[in-house]
């Protein structure tokens, strides 16, 4: 099992939208809705910010969306804030005997 | 609040064993799985090990099949993971997380995590 595809930079000026696409395959991410998105801040823990695709947990800002479209799942941060950059992580439930998997990371720049 | 707390990382010779903890509270423990996710230095995310809600069913990587052993004390609220045979490709931040139901994969709730150097 691989890890999922992502770009390993995005970058944005604040206030603008960017969106970070996760690759996977018909097997993973084609196969299931059980998307989720971390983002995680230098020496700091991750932190779910969208799970089952699309959905938000509680206190995170709806500045953040999550969508798929085959095996492609994507996260979209509109109205870019500084303390937006860090890392995000795109990770899904794969059904295979390496039941779950990371993305490979994408590095998140506020210009 | 949900709260997860990771202990026992530490430096150990290759070939050795660690055995880590992960104390849940603010949450109904035996209502949901855990699992482990661990991070070298510099790299990602890279998922470990899952035991579900009453510990009968676990799953880890192939990268540590056969060395770890995920385990729950569930009237304790702990989650455990037993290391042996450890390797220098094993040094990572190891975090502890709580997933969304009883047989989930997926980290919910992350822990700060615990720092694991195996070195001679």
């Amino acid at each position: 099992q691989s890890a999922l595809a992502q770009p390993a930079s995005v970058s944005g000026s604040p206030g603008q939208s960017i969106t970070i696409s996760c690759t996977g395959t018909s097997s993973d991410v084609g196969a299931y809705n059980y998307v989720s998105w971390h983002q995680q801040h230098p020496g700091k823990a991750p932190k779910l910010m969208i799970y089952d695709v699309n959905n938000r947990p509680s206190g995170v800002s709806n500045r953040f969306s999550g969508s798929k479209s085959g095996n492609t799942a994507s996260l979209t941060i509109s109205g870019l804030q500084a303390e937006d950059e860090g890392d995000y992580y795109c990770s899904t439930y794969t059904g295979s005997s390496t039941p779950y998997v990371f993305g490979t990371g994408t590095k998140v720049t506020v210009l | 609040e949900v709260q997860v707390l990771e202990s026992g990382g530490g430096l150990v010779q290759p070939g050795g064993s660690l055995r880590l903890s992960c104390a849940a509270s603010g949450f109904t423990f035996t209502d949901y799985a855990m699992t482990w996710v661990r991070q070298a230095p510099g790299k990602g995310l890279e998922w470990v090990s899952t035991i579900n809600d009453n510990g009968g069913r676990t799953y880890h990587a192939d990268s540590v099949k056969g060395r770890f052993t995920i385990s729950r004390d569930n009237p304790n609220n702990t989650l455990y993971l037993q290391m042996n045979s450890l390797r220098a490709d094993d040094t990572a931040i190891y975090f502890c997380a709580q997933t969304r139901g009883a047989h989930s994969f997926g980290p919910h709730s992350w822990g700060q995590g615990t720092l694991v150097t195996v070195s001679s």
